[in-house]
């Protein structure tokens, strides 16, 4: 099966960048999308196909993707994107999420 | 806009049965894979089932198969999740999920969620 590697935990000061990587064997070669979790919302699709904003979705949200590791970064991380976010890949028709990491903004 | 309401979740006894349903609107609905997804306490995201846009295609996480069969009614705008021979293990909050495409379980992200429906087995 694959697994893909999320931190459990990342920090970043208000106003600053924040960077949470999903890493996976030859993850470059798949398609990743990210999600954000709030507890008692629904999860919320904020980057699809590696670099992708759904509409709604701020701008301060990018992605990239390449060799081992998908990477999320928030600039100018907000006290309203303080969640989890949790990758996602699709590997011989099973889809395949990341532990999650919780993003602390401080 | 997108709207996906979960029912039929509960506290159930191990080897016993509970079916999920999860209503959509705002969206066509025939024309879209659905999923199934869960997440037990303290843990994350872990895919259970897709359905393609018109049922002919299902796919499955090993855990589940064999006991968890998963459905659509075009009719209702209704997407099921049949669970049999439930095990402590399957104690979680399920979501369903629209699929971006036709869900054949290749390369599509979940773009809309419902916010869950929790289910827990226990004796």
């Amino acid at each position: 099966s694959y697994d893909l590697t999320q931190p459990l935990s990342v920090s970043v000061a208000l106003g600053q960048t924040a960077t949470i990587t999903c890493g996976g064997k030859k993850i470059g070669e798949k398609n990743v999308h990210w999600y954000q979790l709030k507890p008692g919302q629904a999860p919320v699709l904020v980057l699809y196909r590696d670099l992708n904003r759904p509409p709604g979705i701020p701008g301060r949200f990018s992605g990239s993707n390449s060799g081992n590791t998908a990477t999320l970064t928030i600039s100018g991380a907000q006290a309203g994107d303080e969640a989890d976010y949790s990758c996602q890949v699709w590997d011989s028709y099973t889809a395949v999420f990341g532990g999650g990491t919780k993003l602390t903004v401080l | 806009q997108v709207l996906l309401v979960e029912s039929g979740g509960g506290v159930v006894q191990p080897g016993k049965s509970l079916r999920l349903s999860c209503v959509a609107s705002g969206f066509t609905f025939s024309s879209y894979g659905m999923h199934w997804v869960r997440q037990a306490p303290g843990k994350g995201l872990e895919w259970v089932a897709v359905i393609s846009f018109n049922g002919d295609e299902k796919y499955y996480v090993d855990s589940v198969k064999g006991r968890f069969t998963i459905s659509r009614d075009k009719s209702k705008n209704t997407v099921y999740l049949q669970m049999n021979s439930l095990r402590g293990e399957d104690t979680a909050l399920y979501y369903c999920a629209k699929d971006e495409g036709s869900g054949s379980g290749t390369s599509e992200a979940l773009d809309s969620w419902g916010q869950g429906t929790q289910v827990t087995v226990s004796s």
